[in-house]
């Protein structure tokens, strides 16, 4: 297993489309989770994932905002009608249960609302 | 409300010389605390992590973190830093024991000079 992907690594949008990420997490991790990093901030919790099931959601996470985890194997962040705010850094990660061990972070992928 | 406070945003300091990275959190009864590092284009890799027990942990890059629940604080400190060790460091923590969520705070660029 080579970690978390994310993808697309960067996607430019115009502002009103919708745009989808893709995570893959660790194969043996149950739990995925989803931040959101702006320029100069820490990573902010927007979602998580215990299986399939979507336990908890920030209120960052607008109606716009949808998450899925169909199998409980990769997830989507879906982003409906994009505005300029929404450009950030979309983490995903994952980790065992257990999450005090730590997670495994993506690489991110860049959103970028022109 | 349930923080992490990094005062510094940038700490420049020449290789070989030692480097305190200081983090603040909310005290509460029960509290992970986690520091993670960002290099350029990167996610974020676990440095090191405080569950309970020793209040002194050490990651196996030279880094170690010190909890102290009388000033809550889980300072970041490495003896002698190399030109490699320039990244983003973030420190983070899950309270309650609620490990679902990671509450970071706001980074600190270590820029190690020559």
């Amino acid at each position: 297993d080579t970690g978390v992907s994310q993808d697309p690594r960067h996607k430019i949008t115009k502002r009103g489309q919708n745009v989808t990420f893709r995570c893959d997490p660790i194969s043996e991790h149950n739990r995925l989770y989803w931040y959101r990093q702006t320029l100069g901030q820490g990573p902010e919790f927007l979602t998580y994932f215990q299986n399939e099931a979507q336990l908890e959601k920030s209120r960052l996470l607008s109606d716009r905002f949808s998450a899925e985890r169909p199998k409980g194997s990769f997830s989507t962040l879906e982003i409906q009608r994009t505005e300029q705010g929404d450009s950030a850094m979309y983490l995903c990660a994952s980790s065992f249960v257990q999450g005090a061990y730590g997670y495994t972070f993506g690489s991110g992928t860049r959103l970028t609302v022109v | 409300a349930q923080s992490v406070t990094q005062l510094d945003s940038q700490v420049p300091v020449f290789e070989e010389a030692p480097v305190e990275l200081r983090c603040n959190y909310s005290s509460s009864v029960s509290v992970y605390l986690f520091w993670y590092v960002q290099y350029p284009n990167q996610g974020l890799q676990l440095l090191l992590k405080y569950l309970s027990g020793s209040t002194l942990v050490e990651s196996i890059n030279g880094f170690e973190a010190e909890f102290n629940k009388s000033q809550t604080s889980f300072h970041l400190r490495k003896p002698s830093v190399h030109i490699s060790d320039t990244a983003e460091y973030f420190c983070a923590a899950a309270y309650g024991g609620a490990t679902n969520k990671l509450i970071f705070g706001t980074g600190t660029l270590l820029a190690v000079q020559p």
